[in-house]
């Protein structure tokens, strides 16, 4: 079984602090991405990277960075926290051989006050 | 802009009864579809997919139909069981980007 987890379930930070948002997977999975699900928005694409030190913006990348320095780790980062960032975070991996499928962790719910 | 929309929030269903969640999207380019199934406080975890050059794909009790002319998609549930009792994501792709929609809770009633 493929296993992706998230450094916290919850998390409550102030406005203005960084934040960092851990994910680890363990089935040696080349993609890796980063999501907010916000109510009546769905899930909205932050980044994805394509392997180790590889990434590309998805639609809503401002306030967010990326650090992919291991294959199995990818962290999201917010420079700044502000209050309209108070989300749900997912976490998702994909394996390229095996299909378009993606494995999501449990997520992380972000407040930001 | 929306590109992938489930335009029914929720739906309730008798058990045993047909469920039919439906999702329209506007992009010709989306070449793959996928349907993800959430339950609260987990990960959407992936239910079932199909290739845009097929029309139909069914695994167990779910069925996947795809219309391209109408850029539709449609997951159906026969019989429905309280354990399908969830959120329901269609998601669709082009190149390595993938588009959610926004979700349908679904309640299937005993």
């Amino acid at each position: 079984d493929v296993k992706v987890t998230q450094s916290s379930r919850y998390l409550v930070k102030r406005t203005g602090e960084k934040v960092f948002l851990e994910c680890v997977q363990d089935m040696d999975h080349e993609n890796m991405f980063w999501y907010r699900q916000d109510p009546g928005l769905g899930l909205r694409l932050i980044y994805f990277s394509y392997d180790v030190k590889m990434k590309e913006k998805g639609d809503i990348p401002e306030g967010y960075s990326v650090s992919r320095e291991k294959k199995e780790r990818f962290s999201l980062i917010l420079e700044s926290a502000s209050t309209n960032q108070t989300s749900m975070y997912l976490c998702a991996t994909r394996y390229l051989i095996s299909g378009y499928e993606q494995f999501f962790g449990p997520g992380t719910r972000l407040t930001v006050l | 802009d929306q590109q992938v929309k489930q335009n029914s929030p929720s739906l309730s269903v008798q058990e045993g009864r047909i469920s039919i969640l439906n999702c329209d999207y506007t992009n010709s380019m989306f070449d793959y579809f996928l349907w993800y199934k959430k339950y609260p406080a987990e990960g959407p975890t992936f239910l079932i997919s199909i290739s845009s050059i097929k029309d139909k794909n069914e695994d167990g009790r779910f069925t996947v139909f795809l219309n391209k002319s109408a850029k539709h998609l449609s997951l159906h549930i026969v019989p429905s069981q309280p354990g399908d009792s969830a959120v329901y994501f269609c998601a669709a792709r082009t190149g390595n980007q993938f588009y959610f929609g926004t979700g349908t809770s679904l309640t299937v009633i005993p």
